[in-house]
């Protein structure tokens, strides 16, 4: 079966300050993977997807970067986090868009000071 | 751009009640329409999913409908429970891109 995990599952950092979050899906391969971020009385917004290694989409502009430097790895970047970057990211993951669900994983939780 | 909407944004009803949640989308272009369930604090759990040339899914207690001409979706949760509380999340997979658009939530608390 497959399973996917999301690494820290809660993070404090101050503003202007670096991040990283991961994310690793096992259990199948060549999946499509997503990032998300859903912020206080808002709904989630799709960051970026990955239809393979190397190959990003963005699909807001913002203070965020991804990559995803292996098959079933993804990760979330910034260089220099903002206050607004506050939010509870999710990665997700399906190999068919059209006709599968997204399967998510249990979040991380920003809180920029 | 697809805007998703969800009616009502919160909804407390007692245990045993039957219930609808309702979800509007502006773009009928759509790959498949998908309810999702979050509990506070964690991600989300697919529930069901419909696709376009489909009007409706089950699952146990659970029956969702489409009407993509209407732009409309339904969520009916018969004989509700407490554990039935949740945030139930409406997105649609647009033909256009890859983004799940997803409604703010409808916040259901069922009390015993």
């Amino acid at each position: 079966s497959q399973t996917i995990h999301q690494w820290p599952a809660t993070l404090v950092q101050p503003v202007g300050s670096p991040l990283s979050l991961e994310c690793t899906v096992e259990g199948t391969s060549n999946p499509n993977l997503y990032w998300y971020r859903q912020a206080a009385g808002r709904g989630l917004q799709l960051l970026f997807y990955s239809v393979g290694i190397g190959q990003i989409s963005s699909e807001v502009p913002q203070n965020l970067s991804a990559s995803r430097p292996q098959d079933r790895q993804f990760i979330l970047s910034s260089k220099k986090l903002l206050l607004s970057d506050s939010g509870f990211y999710l990665c997700a993951w399906n190999r068919d868009r059209g006709q599968e669900t997204q399967y998510f994983g249990p979040g991380t939780r920003l809180l920029v000071l | 751009k697809q805007e998703v909407t969800q009616i009502p944004a919160a909804l407390s009803v007692p245990e045993g009640e039957n219930l609808v949640l309702n979800c509007s989308f502006t773009d009928s272009a759509i790959y498949n329409l998908q309810w999702f369930r979050q509990d506070p604090g964690k991600g989300l759990t697919s529930l069901l999913l419909i696709q376009s040339s489909q009007r409706e899914q089950t699952s146990g207690r659970l029956n969702a409908s489409l009407d993509k001409s209407s732009g409309r979706s339904t969520l009916y949760i018969a004989a509700s429970q407490p554990g039935d509380s949740a945030t139930y999340l409406c997105a649609v997979n647009s033909n256009s891109g890859y983004a799940l658009n997803f409604g703010k939530g409808t916040s259901l608390l069922v009390t015993p």
